[in-house]
């Protein structure tokens, strides 16, 4: 079975440029979320879709945006890059059957190694 | 405001060694506590998950712990091998709205042939 997916492998942008990227989940999984991860760093969440609802939005600003499609698979958005974006992209996807605990275990994509020059 | 600490940053032991990893964390109404491998450069590998109900989870050679009264995880490690070398992340999830995961910085751990 093919685990989570995401494309492209590596972006390189310039400042003020706007950069979509893509994720599809697990077969089955309905839930995914976004991570930046800077190097150095842990993860930090960007966002969590469920059933094509935004369920939870982490501290980042309204340059970024996401949306998931009705096969589950999803978009991260950002525009207008700064350098501070630079960041390997994660996506990670669960289960998340809605009337039990949205907490399962999650699975994470390879990322997107996003450069901004 | 919830947090993970990882210590230590680095780790560096001999082939064949078992080793401990620690994590903590601040807010004890965790929901569950997964660790995750990473190699330079790429994705996580889930390891192990601990539901807030289980002391305890292994999977070969690796077994992880979980005191919520302490807030503390470990992972535990036997007899490690060069292959092992990696950064390993745990990551709290307090369930809720959403299943957003806190990681900690990581450890990353190099095994000495």
């Amino acid at each position: 079975d093919a685990g989570v997916t995401q494309s492209p492998t590596h972006l390189i942008k310039t400042r003020g440029q706007h950069v979509t990227l893509r994720c599809s989940p697990i077969s089955g999984h309905k839930s995914v979320s976004w991570y930046q991860q800077v190097l150095g760093q842990g993860p930090q969440f960007i966002f969590q879709y469920y059933e094509k609802e935004e369920r939870g939005r982490g501290n980042f600003p309204d340059r970024f945006s996401a949306r998931q499609f009705p096969n589950y698979s999803s978009e991260l958005n950002v525009n207008a890059l700064l350098l501070g974006d630079s960041a390997l992209y994660l996506c990670a996807s669960s289960s998340g059957l809605r009337n039990r605990v949205l907490g399962g275990e999650q699975f994470f994509g390879p990322g997107t190694r996003l450069t901004v020059l | 405001k919830q947090e993970v600490t990882q210590i230590p940053a680095a780790l560096s032991v001999p082939e064949g060694e078992n080793l401990v990893l620690n994590c903590s964390f601040t807010d004890s109404a965790i929901y569950n506590l997964q660790w995750f491998r990473q190699d330079p450069g790429k994705g996580l590998t889930s390891l192990l998950l601990i539901q807030s109900s289980q002391r305890e989870q292994t999977s070969g050679r690796l077994n992880a712990s979980l005191d919520k009264s302490s807030g503390r995880s470990t992972l535990y490690i036997a007899a490690s091998q060069p292959g092992d070398s990696a950064t390993y992340l745990c990551a709290g999830n307090y369930g809720g709205a959403t299943n957003k995961l806190i990681f900690g910085t990581g450890t990353l751990l190099a095994v000495q042939p």
